[in-house]
């Protein structure tokens, strides 16, 4: 079985500063590891996605997530915050090639203050 | 390009009757999934199409829901009779195939049972 960890429901940080959501994950095999953030009453947009080869990666507005394989985890960050990066954050991990069912962490809310 | 289309965006109804959801994936898109996502969590999958085969109906509530991909595109999930407790946001994404492919997400329909 497989599944994603979200410790924190809601994460706090104040506009400029650097934000950070934290992920782990248990898979057997080789992680797919995906981010994805909810706006209200809107779907799930695609941040970034780790599959292999460097550990640190660059996805969408300025977002950018570190694969810890010793860790089994999967953090997103970005080093300043905006306000209109207020929304629900996912975590996602699947086992490997496609077809593979991916399995979602229950989320964390962000709140950037201004 | 267009992203995933669904309607009707919020559904209101009394418990007992039936309803249907639609989802248009983005063209050239052969996986369509159905997830389900209750307040407060992440997604869960319901069902996976590739073109036209149902291959993961395994979290399908069978006696309750069903659903279609007749032509390979478009799809319907079907819930008759719909209970107090099918109140949530039914997704649909889709993606590609193939390995390390990426779903993308539809805006959902917010269903409420009365």
């Amino acid at each position: 079985a497989q599944s994603v960890a979200q410790p924190e429901d809601q994460v706090n940080v104040a506009e400029g500063n650097p934000l950070t959501v934290k992920c782990t994950y248990s898979v057997s095999g080789n992680p797919y590891l995906f981010w994805y953030v909810q706006y209200p009453n809107r779907g799930l947009q695609f941040l970034l996605k780790y599959i292999t080869g460097d550990n640190l990666v660059k996805g969408s507005y300025g977002f950018e997530a570190e694969f810890n394989k010793s860790q089994t985890s999967f953090h997103l960050k970005k080093p300043s915050a905006l306000v209109s990066d207020s929304a629900l954050y996912f975590c996602a991990v699947r086992r490997g090639a496609a077809g593979n069912k991916l399995t979602f962490g229950g989320g964390t809310r962000v709140l950037v203050k201004p | 390009e267009a992203g995933v289309v669904q309607s009707p965006r919020y559904k209101i109804i009394e418990k007992k009757q039936p309803v249907a959801f639609w989802c248009n994936p983005i063209s050239g898109h052969n996986t369509l999934y159905w997830y389900l996502q209750n307040l407060g969590q992440g997604p869960e999958l319901l069902i996976r199409y590739e073109n036209e085969e149902a291959v993961d109906d395994s979290q399908l509530p069978k006696d309750r829901f069903s659903a279609e991909r007749l032509k390979g595109v478009d799809s319907t999930l079907k819930i008759q009779p719909a209970e107090l407790g099918d109140s949530a946001v039914y997704l649909c994404a889709s993606s590609e195939g193939g390995k390390a492919d990426t779903q993308y997400f539809g805006p959902g329909t917010r269903l409420t049972v009365l």
